[in-house]
């Protein structure tokens, strides 16, 4: 465990599903991010969220919609997606300040397939 | 916008070193990172750099940097099976990664 925690691992969901995916850290971090990993991209930021406030979202379809309701958490809802949505989402978080450089802690991703 | 770039792929042989390149073209980049990524898993930081060093050690991996031409690499030595993973190089002003090398170690 990297102290950033995703369930579900895996899901599977239809066209006109909804579901949620969710994340949380225990590392007293500031800031949390959603990235999605396909095969045919490099890593593609989705969402920042900084002291729970959204900073950017990167042009992300609508059919996304992020939720930070405090600095320990981090939700992805996702509803109507398309095949093309499939992929490897994963969360991150960090404690963003001057000078910090450690980088980002990811969670081990939740394996989207829109079937 | 500003890219960081990494070949796909490299093989090689246990006990040999690997070397994965990096560049990119953001040269206000403060801190620059390496990540590993094993199958089915997220990415676990394996080191950084801040851009003031060109070389930074920690046992089997040398990170070296030459702020001038904007190249990153990662050296691994004595490269074990349990190496083979994507690596990805990124850089901190944006956090952009690359697309990542993967590594395989034959045997």
């Amino acid at each position: 465990e990297t102290g950033v925690t995703q369930t579900p691992r895996h899901l599977v969901m239809g066209m006109t599903n909804k579901k949620s995916l969710k994340c949380e850290q225990h590392l007293g971090h500031n800031a949390m991010y959603w990235y999605k990993q396909s095969a045919k991209k490099p890593l593609e930021l989705m969402f920042v969220y900084s002291l729970e406030e959204r900073v950017e979202n990167n042009s992300v379809p609508s059919r996304f919609s992020p939720e930070c309701p405090n600095s320990s958490h981090l939700f992805l809802h996702l509803h109507t997606l398309q095949p093309e949505d499939s992929a490897l989402y994963l969360c991150a978080s960090s404690q963003e300040g001057s000078g910090f450089g450690y980088g980002y802690t990811f969670g081990s991703g939740t394996r989207l397939t829109v079937v | 916008g500003e890219d960081v770039e990494q070949s796909l792929f490299l093989s090689v042989r246990e006990g040999d070193s690997s070397v994965i390149n990096c560049t990119y073209t953001d040269s206000s980049s403060t801190y620059l990172y390496w990540y590993k990524q094993e199958p089915g898993a997220g990415l676990q930081l394996l080191t950084y750099i801040f851009s003031n060093m060109d070389m930074k050690q920690d046992q089997r991996l040398t990170v070296l940097l030459n702020k001038k031409d904007k190249h990153l690499s990662l050296r691994i030595a004595d490269t074990q099976t349990g190496d083979s993973a994507i690596y990805f190089c990124a850089e901190r002003q944006d956090m952009r990664f690359g697309a990542g090398t993967r590594l395989t170690v034959k045997p």
